[in-house]
């Protein structure tokens, strides 16, 4: 079966640069979830967007910015890096009012 | 916001121990999930529930929505079993809406065969 795909899966970047992630959430699911999760830590909500609206906002700096695409894959963009966002990040999908998550296996960010 | 608290946080066992893993969490809510997350990263579903008790293979997740707490429990644990176990419920940011999740910290168990 089709899960949630995330691309790429490992990105290395310097400080100040911007970095894209991609987030293709599992067929006919019509929301998608971001996650970070630093080293050691518990994963954190970031944001989320249902039918490509963003639907709600959790710790997720300025510097970052999300969106949902018609195809309902998403894209997170991260300007002006810092060390401290090196971190996994995750996509989730699900459709709206089934509650069930599926997790994408991540990106794993470095910056330096 | 929802508050949520694994325990133990680490927990080491012997191959073909019965493994109890708590979660309580301080608002009520639709649905509580559990996650497998290997050493790797990935994250899986394993069970996501709102009432009673459900089951997969060893696995089995209860959940006691009146006491804001659910249990996850391996039975015939194996080696293979060694991993994190996360549970997560609604952030409840808005209470509507595609809320995101809450993730406890976690419980690193690790089964010596």
């Amino acid at each position: 079966a089709a899960g949630v795909i995330q691309s790429p899966r490992h990105l290395i970047k310097e400080k100040r640069e911007t970095a894209t992630l991609k987030c293709y959430p599992i067929p006919r699911h019509d929301t998608v979830y971001w996650y970070q999760q630093g080293p050691g830590q518990d994963p954190q909500f970031l944001i989320s967007f249902y039918e490509k609206m963003q639907s709600d906002k959790g710790s997720i700096p300025d510097r970052f910015s999300a969106q949902q695409f018609s195809d309902y894959h998403s894209e997170l963009n991260m300007s002006s890096l810092e060390l401290g966002d090196s971190a996994l990040y995750f996509c989730a999908s699900s459709s709206l009012g089934g509650n069930e998550a599926f997790f994408g296996q991540g990106t794993r960010l470095t910056v330096v | 916001k929802n508050e949520v608290e694994q325990s133990p946080q680490n927990l080491t066992a012997q191959e073909g121990e019965f493994i109890t893993i708590n979660c309580s969490y301080s608002v009520g809510i639709s649905a509580l999930h559990w996650l497998q997350q290997h050493p790797g990263g990935g994250i899986v579903s394993l069970f996501m529930l709102s009432s009673g008790k459900k089951k997969h293979g060893r696995l089995i997740a209860t959940i006691n929505i009146q006491e804001k707490h659910s249990s996850l429990h391996i039975t015939a644990s194996h080696p293979r079993d060694s991993a994190v176990y996360i549970c997560a419920v609604p952030t409840m940011y808005s209470g509507g809406g595609a809320d995101g999740l809450t993730f406890g910290k976690g419980t690193h168990l690790i089964i010596q065969p």
